[in-house]
């Protein structure tokens, strides 16, 4: 496996229910990102992990939850989300924090209803 | 945060046309980035810019990185379906904390 992958690629979840999105980088990196990305509106950067630790949350709403166990793997932890919460979720990772080249996972597809 | 504009949003052409794109801001950036996203992918990185004025071309893709730093163009030369995609152009604040994006031109390359 190489790159960036992320399960599951498609999640339907209603809004009552507890759910965790996954990435995992192959890539020996050491920052990684979680990104929201809504049709007609610029990726929205969500959190920021630097060798494992949280670096930035954007103001995201406490539903979303991060967790970085060590540098190759981050999860989204997801409960009582809202129907505009919907959207893919891009994970990705680089080199180091900062204006380093960004790769990209598939994204998940996560409908809320 | 700084606000990076892209246009056109939308843009469909004919196979063998030229067309180029735009990237946008009233601020400096100490780099771009351009990346291309498929249906049901994540963006790929295209190229990075990073000296005002700079021109790189990737085959068919040329990019230029604004004297001032301020903004970019992506001028594609007879395209092609397979050119088909999302064009995100991306800044890293001059802070070096994170990549700004922009909202994408949608390209459509008809056969």
């Amino acid at each position: 496996e190489t790159g960036v992958t992320q399960t599951p690629r498609h999640l339907v979840m209603g809004m009552t229910n507890k759910k965790s999105l996954k990435c995992e980088q192959h890539l020996g990196h050491n920052a990684m990102y979680w990104y929201k990305q809504s049709a007609k509106k610029p990726l929205e950067l969500m959190f920021v992990y630097n060798f494992k630790e949280q670096t930035e949350n954007n103001s995201v709403p406490s539903r979303f939850s991060p967790e970085c166990p060590n540098s190759s793997h981050l999860f989204l932890h997801l409960h009582t989300l809202q129907p505009e919460d919907s959207a893919l979720y891009l994970c990705a990772s680089s080199q180091g924090q900062g204006g380093y080249e960004q790769y990209f996972g598939p994204g998940t597809r996560l409908t809320v209803t | 945060t700084q606000l990076l504009e892209q246009s056109p949003q939308f843009l469909s052409i004919q196979e063998g046309e030229n067309l180029t794109v735009y990237c946008n801001s009233s601020s400096v950036f100490s780099s771009l980035q351009w990346y291309r996203q498929e249906p049901g992918e994540g963006p790929v990185l295209l190229v990075t810019v990073v000296t005002g004025g700079e021109v790189k071309k990737l085959k068919r893709l040329t990019f230029q990185f604004g004297d001032a730093r301020k903004d970019s163009s992506l001028h594609i030369t007879a395209a092609q379906p397979g050119d088909t995609g999302l064009y995100l152009c991306a800044g890293e604040e001059t802070s070096g904390s994170r990549l700004t994006f922009g909202e994408g031109t949608q390209l459509t390359v008809n056969p």
